[in-house]
């Protein structure tokens, strides 16, 4: 069945550098892909969304990249500050209208 | 507009009872979706209703099972409850679904089987 493969499981970043996370998904009819966001104790949360007619989308500090040929989205946070500390989900969308979601990552802002 | 909500918050259950958690989604959002969420084990998808019919289903035993009313309105149902069925459940709801649009979460359910 459809998968989508999520790495790193953990990333601890220096604040102020900035953070990668990737993702890979099998399903060629892919053709959106959110972001959620889940600080401890709360929620997931939207942060950032694209779709397959896109290649790239930016909002502030966060930027998601899409590659449809290798199938393969990332994750992109520059100048990381201690309240991106998180765990990150990415998902995509399949062919029988669900949506299919990453193991999560869970990144670390070290001060 | 009010958020998505979940009730009880809280429940403490023994090992052979069911259990039935209920998930009120934004007004006018016609999907729901239910996840479990145990640590180090992400979303595990359970099944979406979407205008009252299950649209898709997770990989989870027949003892889960939901169902979702004319006012959106959906409930998820235990039967037989296993001392590893305790997790966090949360709902989410979307306009016409989470393949599609922005999910909103609920609270969660926080379940635990003694």
């Amino acid at each position: 069945g459809e998968n989508v493969e999520q790495h790193p499981s953990t990333l601890s970043v220096q604040e102020g550098d900035s953070a990668v996370i990737k993702c890979t998904y099998s399903d060629s009819a892919s053709n959106y892909f959110p972001w959620y966001k889940q600080e401890l104790g709360k929620r997931p949360q939207l942060i950032i969304d694209i779709r397959s007619n896109v290649g790239e989308k930016k909002d502030q500090r966060i930027a998601v990249t899409l590659n449809k040929t290798a199938k393969h989205f990332s994750l992109h946070i520059t100048e990381t500050q201690p309240e991106d500390s998180a765990v990150y989900f990415c998902a995509a969308s399949s062919r029988d209208y669900q949506l299919i979601w990453g193991a999560g990552t869970k990144l670390i802002i070290k001060p | 507009k009010a958020g998505v909500t979940q009730t009880p918050r809280y429940l403490i259950k023994t090992r052979g009872q069911q259990v039935t958690l209920s998930c009120s989604p934004i007004s006018g959002h016609r999907s729901v979706s239910w996840y479990q969420q145990t640590p180090g084990q992400g979303l595990q998808f359970l099944f979406e209703y979407f205008s009252e019919t299950q649209r898709n289903k997770g990989n989870f035993p027949g003892r889960f099972s939901g169902r979702q009313f004319s006012n959106s309105r959906s409930e998820m149902n235990v039967s037989t409850l296993e001392l590893g069925d305790s997790a966090l459940y949360l709902c989410a709801s979307s306009l016409y679904g989470g393949a599609t649009y922005e999910q909103y979460f609920g609270p969660g359910t926080r379940l635990t089987v003694t």
